[in-house]
């Protein structure tokens, strides 16, 4: 079955310190990677998207990394701010037929002042 | 439009009465995909069209879950009977290409 696995669960952290998110999936065959930020009460908002052929991608203060070989990603925060306050979500498409569209069940990280 | 637009953005129900969630994709847009999001659990795929028709409709948990796109424009998707586990955020997404862009979502509750 294809799954996309997320963690932490939840995260806790200081304004102004980094964190890093971990993303490990088996979805098979595989197309691109994307993370998303949804706010509570939003829907999901793209940060990064990546083939099978990049291995890192930034958007400003987040940056996300692609091993497709042990299929994994981390999504990097820097410089945290009180607005990253989110779920990140990773969400894994597989490749041939539409883009269908794997979701991991997030990761909510909540930034304190 | 600019965005994809969902109405209504939160509804409340009796359990047994039937709902109808609406989807205005954004413009030009072929693709429209309807997810359900129950609290704390990612989101899961319920119909894929493409154009009017559903190619993809894997995702509907029952029969009593049905959506229509006309146009290749607007979507509803209908929820007959409702019961409480239907209890969720319905989120609707269009795309063109590569990219997918979500709507904020209809929130339901069955009472």
């Amino acid at each position: 079955k294809n799954q996309v696995e997320q963690s932490p669960q939840s995260l806790i952290i200081l304004e102004g310190k980094n964190c890093t998110l971990q993303c490990n999936y088996t979805v098979s065959p595989f197309s691109n990677l994307r993370w998303y930020k949804q706010d509570t009460g939003r829907g999901p908002v793209s940060l990064t998207i990546m083939t099978f052929s990049e291995n890192t991608k930034s958007n400003g203060r987040y940056t996300a990394t692609l091993d497709a070989d042990t299929k994994q990603s981390s999504l990097h925060i820097t410089a945290s701010q009180l607005s990253d306050s989110a779920s990140y979500i990773c969400v894994v498409s597989e490749s041939g037929g539409y883009n269908k569209l794997i979701f991991g069940a997030g990761t909510r990280l909540a930034v304190h002042p | 439009g600019a965005g994809v637009s969902q109405s209504p953005s939160n509804k409340v129900t009796e359990k047994g009465k039937d709902v109808e969630l609406r989807c205005d994709p954004i413009s030009g847009h072929t693709a429209l995909y309807w997810y359900r999001q129950s609290l704390g659990q990612g989101l899961e795929f319920l119909i894929y069209f493409q154009g009017n028709s559903a190619p993809d409709k894997s995702g509907l948990p029952s029969d009593r879950f049905s959506a229509e796109r006309t146009g290749g424009s607007v979507s509803t998707l209908t929820i007959q009977r409702t019961q409480q586990e239907d209890s969720a955020v319905y989120l609707c997404a269009s795309s063109q290409n590569y990219g997918y862009t979500f709507g904020s979502g209809t929130r339901l509750t069955v009472v």
